[in-house]
């Protein structure tokens, strides 16, 4: 069956970096986009990038623009998202989710979450 | 601020019906396709709706979505206990190029 698998728990001091990882499996990994979304307590979802991993086409949210990075293993159906000069507002959940890219922009299944905590 | 505009929660009692709106523009629900998504406690997102008003293979079809114009709107019939969830709606903003989300509706089931 369709699964994404994402890294487990991360606690990381302000002004760190954090990579959270997403492996695929049960279906063609370059077949769907990936997605990166995050969730801070209480709030609601906030979009952050994506790559085509056909490609490592990447694009990002404007909010996200010169702290997050996006990329992929396709030798290990894996993608990563890597967030820099954390603060404490990036506590939060982070989502990988794929999307088919000839439908009309639903994500289909979704990773389990990946909880990081910015903390001194 | 979210860029779709949800009621933050909303409540009914078992049995009944309760209606979860998604209020946006026209350069977002106004030409794009919306889907749904129910995250129960403590779990990921779910997919519940996709363009606007089809289910996922295994969605019983108490759920329903429809869009007008530049609102969406979540139906759910039947309420039951275990529908007690966040909803969250999400659609393309041409204008943006990006996907964006409604702040998400807590649903209550009295």
């Amino acid at each position: 069956q369709v699964q994404l698998v994402q890294s487990g728990a991360e606690v990381k001091e302000p002004g760190a970096s954090v990579k959270v990882s997403c492996k695929a499996s049960g279906y063609t990994f370059t077949a769907y986009y990936i997605y990166w979304v995050r969730q801070a307590p209480g709030q609601g979802l906030e979009y952050m990038g994506r790559i085509n991993p056909n490609g490592g086409g990447t694009d990002y949210a404007q909010k996200f623009q010169g702290r997050v990075t996006i990329t992929r293993d396709t030798s290990i159906s894996t993608a990563y998202m890597e967030l820099s000069r954390l603060r404490s507002d990036d506590t939060a959940v982070y989502y990988c989710a794929r999307m088919w890219p000839k439908g009309n922009f639903y994500f289909d299944k979704w990773g389990q979450g990946s909880l990081v905590i910015v903390s001194s | 601020q979210s860029v779709l505009t949800q009621p933050p929660s909303v409540s009914a009692a078992p049995g009944q019906k309760v209606t979860i709106s998604c209020s946006g523009s026209s350069s977002n629900i106004g030409i794009n396709y919306v889907s749904w998504y129910q995250q129960l406690p403590g779990t990921a997102p779910k997919l519940l709706i996709y363009d606007n008003n089809k289910r996922p293979s295994g969605i019983p079809d108490r759920f329903s979505g429809s869009k007008s114009g530049t609102s969406a709107t979540l139906d759910i019939t039947g309420l039951q206990t275990g529908d007690e969830a966040d909803y969250h709606c999400k659609t393309r903003d041409s204008s943006l190029s990006a996907v964006v989300f409604g702040g998400g509706t807590k649903l209550t089931v009295l």
